[in-house]
């Protein structure tokens, strides 16, 4: 099927412990990004990779480290996790529409990462 | 910097009536889209309807319409027909036109939990 899908979809570890997250899409963009959304549900952007190349970052802290090794893939790393990193992480991603077609992200079903 | 505004923490609707979901956006750019998301409890994030700024018809999409005031800044999601289904938070979010090399941005709105009651 064709689609943006993250691994994995649930992720429990220890505080100060190191994690990654991957994600994949199948639809040939050339844009991809990490969302994140906090416990009250608030979704915010925290990178974005165009062609391997880093062009939206945020303020994220450092221990937040994305690689992108090709533009089908788009991987985030987490360093020295802390209790306030427990969040559903999204990742999506898009393609520059040509004329007036759709400027729409589609989306992965997301990875819920609990830090204990 | 744009901003985006839901009012509405939560609401309630009886299956088979209608309910608007508010949204409100600040922003000094001319060109834009406004997208309405839905997240229900899978977790997945769903597009419902979407809106070119430059477009003065107002969206639609099945039971899914929205009223676009872009002077008021405004831009309500009117669900028809409520279904047991369309139980979510809902999203409102805004975004520059996408730019080549650059990709889009989506800013979200607090969102709205809806409940659609039998």
């Amino acid at each position: 099927d064709t689609a943006v899908s993250q691994t994995p979809k649930y992720l429990v570890t220890q505080m100060g412990n190191d994690k990654s997250i991957k994600c994949e899409q199948n639809l040939g963009h050339d844009t991809m990004y990490w969302y994140k959304q906090d416990s009250k549900k608030f979704l915010k952007i925290m990178f974005s990779y165009n062609n391997k190349e880093l062009i939206i970052n945020e303020t994220v802290p450092n221990r937040f480290s994305p690689k992108s090794p090709d533009k089908a893939h788009l991987n985030l790393h987490i360093n020295s996790l802390e209790l306030g990193d427990s969040a559903v992480y999204f990742c999506a991603s898009s393609q520059v529409p040509l004329g007036s077609g759709a400027n729409v992200l589609t989306f992965g079903a997301g990875s819920r990462l609990t830090v204990l | 910097a744009q901003t985006v505004t839901q009012s509405q923490p939560e609401m309630s609707v009886q299956e088979a009536e209608t309910v608007t979901l508010s949204c409100t956006y600040d922003t000094s750019e001319n060109n834009y889209y406004l997208f309405w998301y839905k997240q229900p409890p899978s977790r997945q994030m769903i597009l419902v309807i979407r809106q070119e700024a430059y477009k003065q018809q107002n969206a639609t999409e099945n039971r899914f319409s929205v009223n676009f005031q872009k002077a008021a800044k405004s831009f309500s999601l009117k669900i028809s027909d409520s279904q047991l289904g369309d139980t979510a938070m809902y999203f409102c979010a805004f975004m520059k036109p996408m730019i080549y090399n650059q990709g889009g941005k989506l800013i979200f709105g607090q969102g709205t939990e809806l409940s659609v009651k039998p």
